[in-house]
């Protein structure tokens, strides 16, 4: 997974309990994105960081928010879980862009169902 | 905004042959970037190809080709020698040489033996 893991890569939870879902890398990139993946709408995202507490929102930030305060870790948080939030969620890194195209990196996923 | 559009959510192609993904997408941009995924049942997202808007030339990977009409706005992928191993989600994406990726709804592919 070219240095990025996701933590846990299975969760269960119940409506209205807080969520958080680590991503951890060893590539010291500086460009960290949490997507999220539903059928037929690929991958959409939510927020993401470009660098150490510097973070945007992305596309279905709602309900979601984030943190960095270390390079190689990046947290996203379900403050009180819905169930449209059950979803695959993918970590993605990228370095700093110098010829213009930011091609990502992914983690292997992880898996929430919220009941 | 941009958006992505993978108007083909199966495909299904005989192993050995040859099968095109197609991918359109809406830009006002004249600089960025075109990519396809492939996300294999073990759901990790993997690099297959890339194509900078601004060359004209047709991006190749080995067995792997796309069709980039920037005018069109299309950018299509072709699978030539398809193997089982190819059976996969494939995604295509935009990038405008910012920070996000902008992605397609993405065409399952399938391979008979």
């Amino acid at each position: 997974d070219a240095g990025i893991t996701q933590s846990p890569r299975h969760k269960v939870t119940e409506t209205g309990t807080p969520v958080t879902l680590r991503c951890h890398q060893t590539e010291n990139h500086r460009y960290m994105y949490w997507y999220r993946q539903d059928p037929g709408h690929g991958l959409r995202l939510i927020h993401y960081s470009y660098g150490v507490k510097d973070t945007d929102k992305g596309e279905v930030s709602d309900g979601y928010s984030v943190s960095r305060s270390k390079t190689e870790d990046f947290l996203l948080t379900l403050e009180s879980a819905t169930s449209s939030q059950t979803s695959v969620y993918f970590c993605a890194i990228s370095d700093v862009i110098t010829s213009g195209a930011n091609v990502l990196t992914f983690g292997a996923g992880s898996r929430l169902t919220v009941l | 905004a941009q958006t992505v559009t993978q108007s083909q959510p199966e495909m299904s192609v005989q192993e050995a042959e040859t099968v095109t993904l197609s991918c359109t997408y809406d830009t006002s941009e004249s600089d960025y970037y075109l990519f396809w995924y492939k996300q294999p049942p073990s759901r990790q997202m993997i690099l297959v190809i890339r194509q900078e808007a601004y060359k004209q030339q047709n991006a190749t990977e080995n067995r792997f080709s796309v069709n980039f009409q920037k005018a069109a706005k299309s950018f299509s992928l072709k699978i030539s020698d398809s193997q089982l191993g190819d059976a996969a989600m494939y995604f295509c994406a935009y990038n405008n040489a910012g920070n996000m990726l902008t992605f397609g709804g993405g065409t399952r592919l399938m391979v008979k033996p």
